[in-house]
């Protein structure tokens, strides 16, 4: 299994600020074949169901705000909003889907100052 | 819009099998896609269980082989989630979800609201 770990597990930043999540895998998640990253990122608030922000590790989902982008090759990977607001305040997940069993981060909890 | 309704038993007896169904609406699953099932215990992360094709193509988590099965109902746009000889640790958010991109490798996108299931006797 390709095991996923972010960093750091939370966050507490101020409105506005940058914020910035990593997620290594314990293989790379690079195809060769094609030059993609199967990588995921999903946001989460409570009670509700996750929701996806970026695949392809760095194509933003339609209607996601252009605060958040992604990054990274291989095994490490970053999620970054650029400018947080209150409405971000949620849990983060990555997810790999470069082989069976499909597997997820631990999570990163970002919380506001 | 594709929406996805889960639906089953919040409680379950430890020893018992584990029984959802995911209603789908807004596209046909005969047309394509996989289509699958993912689970939060509360207050942790999540944990892929597995995905179904129309055709009746199956992957599932090596975790949870032993104990799963996901089956299609062309007929209802359903599809089912059973596991068997249930614990406490299986107490979680059952959430289906469809398989975004065309193949088995990929991220999950649209999600249901989630239905919590609790074993407890």
């Amino acid at each position: 299994d390709i095991v996923m770990t972010q960093s750091p597990d939370s966050l507490v930043l101020s409105l506005g600020e940058r914020a910035t999540i990593n997620c290594k895998s314990s293989q790379s998640v690079l195809y060769s074949s094609n030059n993609k990253n199967y990588l995921a990122w999903y946001q989460q608030k409570p009670g509700q169901p996750p929701k996806l922000l970026i695949y392809w590790a760095s194509t933003r989902e339609s209607g996601v705000p252009d605060r958040f982008s992604g990054s990274g090759s291989g095994t490490d990977f970053t999620l970054t909003i650029s400018s947080l607001q209150a409405e971000d305040v949620a849990v983060y997940y990555c997810q790999q889907y470069y082989s069976i069993p499909i597997t997820f981060g631990q999570g990163t909890r970002l919380e506001i100052k | 819009q594709v929406q996805l309704q889960e639906s089953g038993p919040g409680l379950v007896k430890p020893s018992e099998t584990l029984s959802l169904t995911c209603a789908v609406s807004g596209y046909s699953i005969s047309s394509a896609y996989y289509w699958g099932w993912i689970r939060q215990p509360p207050g942790k992360g999540l944990e892929w269980i597995g995905s179904i094709h129309h055709s009746g193509s199956t992957y599932y988590n090596p975790s949870l082989k032993s104990r799963v099965t996901i089956s299609v109902d062309m007929s209802k746009n359903q599809f089912s989630l059973k596991l068997t000889s249930v614990s406490a640790s299986d107490t979680a958010v059952y959430y289906c979800t469809r398989l975004a991109a065309d193949g088995t490798l990929s991220w999950f996108d649209p999600w249901g609201q989630g239905t919590l299931v609790t074993v407890s006797s």
